[in-house]
């Protein structure tokens, strides 16, 4: 079985400071993991997304994540934020039999 | 030209009554699902249809009833709404789970 855990339901952060959104996950199988933001009244879009390769993955706006094997981590980072990142961000993964599961969000609110 | 949409955007309906909510998906995907998200924001799976074919069932009430006519359309259709179905409900369609999903802008549905 697999499961997504994001430990911060709300994240407030100053505008221009770094911002680190947590993500582990367990599974023992192969898995591909995902980050998508929701901004307010829309639906999902994808950030970014690790299928395989370079553990360092590069998203759209400037967002980053690393995967971890070890710590069964995919952590989302963004150097300095802006008004604009405010959203709910999600982290999901999936398998190759058509399963998907997403975490249960971390708000993100940066505050000018 | 838009991905995955649904019809309609907002539904609003009393108690009782039968809706229909409608999504289409021009990606070529094989895999389409419907999501449930609440008011604070955590997404349910509710069905996964693999080339019209019913993967995914998760625990949800049998009023609730998925139709994939063709494997560019999934179609929730729900009897006898009840309050607690308040929520948005979100269409998506991937490649498989170890890709990205692509989500619709969401159906926000209100039960009165």
């Amino acid at each position: 079985a697999q499961s997504v855990t994001q430990l911060d339901s709300q994240v407030p952060v100053f505008e221009e400071a770094p911002v680190e959104l947590r993500c582990n996950y367990s599974s023992s199988v192969s898995v591909y993991l995902f980050w998508y933001v929701q901004y307010p009244n829309q639906g999902l879009q994808l950030l970014l997304k690790y299928l395989s390769g370079s553990t360092l993955v590069k998203g759209i706006n400037g967002f980053e994540a690393e995967f971890n094997k070890s710590q069964t981590s995919f952590h989302l980072r963004k150097p300095s934020v802006h008004i604009s990142d405010t959203a709910e961000y999600f982290c999901a993964v999936g398998n190759t039999g058509n399963q998907f599961y997403f975490g249960t969000g971390t708000s993100l609110t940066v505050i000018p | 030209d838009t991905a995955v949409s649904q019809t309609p955007k907002y539904l609003v309906t009393q108690m009782g009554n039968d809706k229909s909510i409608k999504c289409e998906q021009n990606l070529g995907h094989d895999t389409m699902y419907w999501y449930k998200q609440d008011s604070k924001k955590f997404l349910k799976i509710m069905f996964s249809y693999n080339n019209k074919e019913l993967i995914i069932n998760e625990t949800v009430p049998n009023r609730f009833s998925p139709k994939s006519p063709d494997k560019a359309h999934l179609n929730l259709h729900i009897n006898s709404l009840e309050l607690g179905d308040s929520a948005v409900y979100f269409c998506a369609s991937s490649r498989g789970g170890n890709q990205p999903q692509h989500f619709g802008d969401g159906t926000r549905l209100s039960i009165l």
